[in-house]
């Protein structure tokens, strides 16, 4: 079965202290790892898509990497506004795109 | 930037009606999803449609749920009678068979 874990549940950080977000996940053939943020409320907001070990994609302060066990999110220098859920999910090489999501890490930058 | 739009935003029901949640998918995209979050839990997957059909399911999505697609902008999601724990955040989605899928703002069902 897909498993993907988010770790930590919450983070709360300082508005320029950098930090990283952890999934790890559990798939029979990735074919993407995808990053959303989620604002309360609201529909997940698409960040990246990861298809491959080894692979970075950035946009402004987030960069997320992956593996073949698991992918980071990095914020560097955070401001208040990047304080939102965010949700990491795969996608399995075979049926028809459909994600399993993680629970989610719960971002608060404070000023 | 195009955008999957949904209605209602929010909805109160009475259990055991039935309940019709409506999405407009972004314009060439040829997928769609219905996805929905219990309250303070992960999002999950309920269906897939492609080609005027159902191409996969979630366990979640039983006899009750219903999927069309009227006409050529609208997506629906029908809840024949809805119970207690139906109550969650539905969000449709679409995606043009890449790897990108674009969610909605949700519908907010109630159900009491």
């Amino acid at each position: 079965e897909d498993q993907v874990t988010q770790s930590p549940e919450a983070l709360r950080l300082q508005e320029g202290e950098s930090s990283s977000l952890n999934c790890s996940y559990t798939v029979s053939g990735l074919r993407g790892l995808f990053w959303y943020r989620q604002d309360p409320g609201k529909g997940p907001e698409f960040l990246f898509t990861l298809y491959s070990a080894g692979e970075e994609k950035e946009k402004e302060r987030l960069k997320a990497t992956l593996t073949k066990k698991e992918s980071f999110l990095h914020i560097t220098a955070p401001k208040p506004e990047d304080s939102a859920t965010y949700l990491c999910a795969v996608q399995k090489r075979t049926g028809y795109s459909t994600l399993t999501f993680g629970k989610g890490t719960m971002l608060l930058v404070s000023p | 930037e195009p955008e999957v739009t949904q209605t209602p935003s929010h909805q109160v029901t009475q259990m055991g009606q039935e309940v019709i949640l409506r999405c407009v998918p972004i314009s060439n995209h040829l997928y769609f999803y219905w996805y929905r979050q219990i309250l303070g839990q992960k999002v999950e997957f309920l269906v897939s449609f492609y080609n005027n059909e159902i191409s996969e399911k979630s366990e979640i999505f039983d006899d009750q749920f219903s999927v069309e697609r009227p006409d050529g902008s609208n997506f629906t999601l029908k809840i024949r009678s809805t119970k207690l724990e139906d109550s969650a955040m539905y969000f449709c989605a679409s995606s043009d068979g890449g790897n990108t899928i674009y969610f909605g703002e949700g519908s907010w069902l109630t159900v009491v």
